[in-house]
């Protein structure tokens, strides 16, 4: 069974701080892995995607890594600002899901970023 | 280009009456994903359907909850005779083909508060 751990629950730093955020899986058997980020009372806006060949996404001040074999991705953020202050979500699609669009998600890691 | 739109976003209801929350998928998707967020839990996946069609309605409870995708319309997640345990945040998805490595576009949510 498939399970998405994310490290830490919570994490508090000063703006200004680089700052790596934890997803592992136990099922290394994944089409991708998606990052998402969700604002407290709305919906995720996807981030990045990285497919299961690939090793990492770049996006702005963001980048995703992928180690598929070891069951980890890290999704960093550069240059951290109050308004990257939110919950940020790892899912992986796994293989045999086919085109379900089943993402099985992480807890999230709640990000506070202080001015 | 619209996203994808719920409602309504907060919907209140006493125990034992229906609950129906409406999806829109973005224009130009034909696939639709339910998903529920309980409280301290992760979101979990809970049925695809495409129009007119469900596909995959692993995640959904046995009794009292269904899904349609009608040919014109928007996608309607309904719960009946609802009980405290189904007050929840309810998310719904959508994607261009519903191929395996596309991205998911999640809508705002629809908070289900149960009395």
């Amino acid at each position: 069974k498939q399970e998405v751990t994310q490290i830490p629950a919570a994490l508090s730093v000063p703006e200004g701080e680089n700052l790596v955020l934890n997803c592992s899986f136990t099922d290394s058997a994944i089409y991708n892995l998606q990052w998402f980020r969700q604002d407290p009372g709305k919906g995720l806006t996807s981030l990045l995607l990285i497919q299961s060949s690939q090793r990492e996404q770049t996006s702005g001040r963001l980048n995703a890594s992928l180690d598929k074999s070891s069951g980890r991705s890290t999704l960093y953020i550069a240059a951290s600002q109050p308004g990257d202050s939110a919950t940020y979500l790892c899912a992986v699609k796994k293989e045999g899901s086919g085109n379900t669009g089943k993402l099985i998600f992480g807890q999230g890691t709640t990000l506070q970023v202080k001015p | 280009n619209a996203g994808v739109m719920q409602n309504p976003r907060h919907l209140v209801r006493r125990r034992g009456q229906e609950a129906r929350l409406r999806c829109s998928p973005m224009k130009g998707h034909s696939h639709v994903y339910w998903y529920r967020q309980l409280p301290e839990e992760g979101l979990k996946f809970m049925v695809y359907l495409q129009k007119e069609n469900i596909i995959d309605e692993s995640g959904m409870p046995k009794e009292r909850f269904s899904a349609e995708f009608p040919k014109e319309g928007p996608s309607i997640l309904r719960i009946q005779q609802v009980v405290r345990g189904d007050s929840a945040a309810y998310f719904c998805a959508s994607s261009p083909r519903g191929a395996t490595n596309e991205k998911l576009f999640f809508g705002s949510g629809t908070q289900l508060s149960v009395l």
